[in-house]
């Protein structure tokens, strides 16, 4: 069964910085991968979708990357403002044929003012 | 910009009742998905649901559970006898098609007493 873990649980930063997020899951023959934005009891916003045939995707000053052999995904912030400050989540569509998402526990991110 | 929409945002239940959650998918999408989050747990995949019948379910999933798109625009989601263990955050979400990206509702919050 795919797992998929996120590193580290929390994170915080002082605003303007550049910061890294971490994923991994231990099946590599995935479908995608979407890291999605969760504020405090509030849904899931979806940020990016990488497929499985490609590197990166941009958008704006977040740039996901998929490293699909070694089963990791990073996804980089840059200039972080205090409004980023949420969770993310990083989830794994798997390539059996299944159509259900694999959720990390996710990274709860806080930028100070 | 479409999005997906969930009543009610709260819901409290007694245990051992009935209750129905609602969705509302993007319009032109075809597959909907129940997710849930316990608090402090990771998004789990409950069922998800393409041409008017179930295409996928989890374990979490049993015959306490069941879906139903009782019109070209709902799709809901209803727990028989509910139990204190059901307490969770609920999701909905669609994707124009297999593999796409998907997208989430804001989530009902289901408190079972």
């Amino acid at each position: 069964k795919q797992e998929v873990t996120q590193i580290p649980a929390a994170l915080s930063v002082p605003e303007g910085e550049n910061l890294v997020l971490n994923c991994s899951f231990t099946d590599s023959a995935i479908y995608n991968l979407q890291w999605f934005r969760q504020d405090p009891g509030k849904g899931l916003t979806s940020l990016l979708l990488i497929q499985s045939s490609q590197r990166e995707q941009t958008s704006g000053r977040l740039n996901a990357s998929l490293d699909k052999s070694s089963g990791r995904s990073t996804l980089y912030i840059a200039a972080s403002q205090p409004g980023d400050s949420a969770t993310y989540l990083c989830a794994v569509l798997d390539g059996t044929g299944a159509n259900n998402l694999f959720f990390g526990t996710g990274t709860r991110l806080t930028v100070i003012p | 910009e479409p999005e997906v929409t969930q009543t009610p945002s709260h819901q409290v239940t007694q245990m051992g009742q009935e209750v129905i959650l609602r969705c509302v998918p993007i319009s032109n999408h075809l597959y909907f998905y129940w997710y849930r989050q316990i608090l402090g747990q990771k998004v789990e995949f409950l069922v998800s649901f393409y041409n008017n019948e179930i295409s996928e379910k989890s374990e979490i999933f049993d015959d306490q559970f069941s879906v139903e798109r009782p019109d070209g625009s709902n799709f809901t989601l209803k727990i028989r006898s509910t139990k204190l263990e059901d307490s969770a955050m609920y999701f909905c979400a669609s994707s124009s098609y297999l593999g796409n990206e998907q997208f989430f509702g804001p989530g009902t919050r289901l408190t079972v007493l």
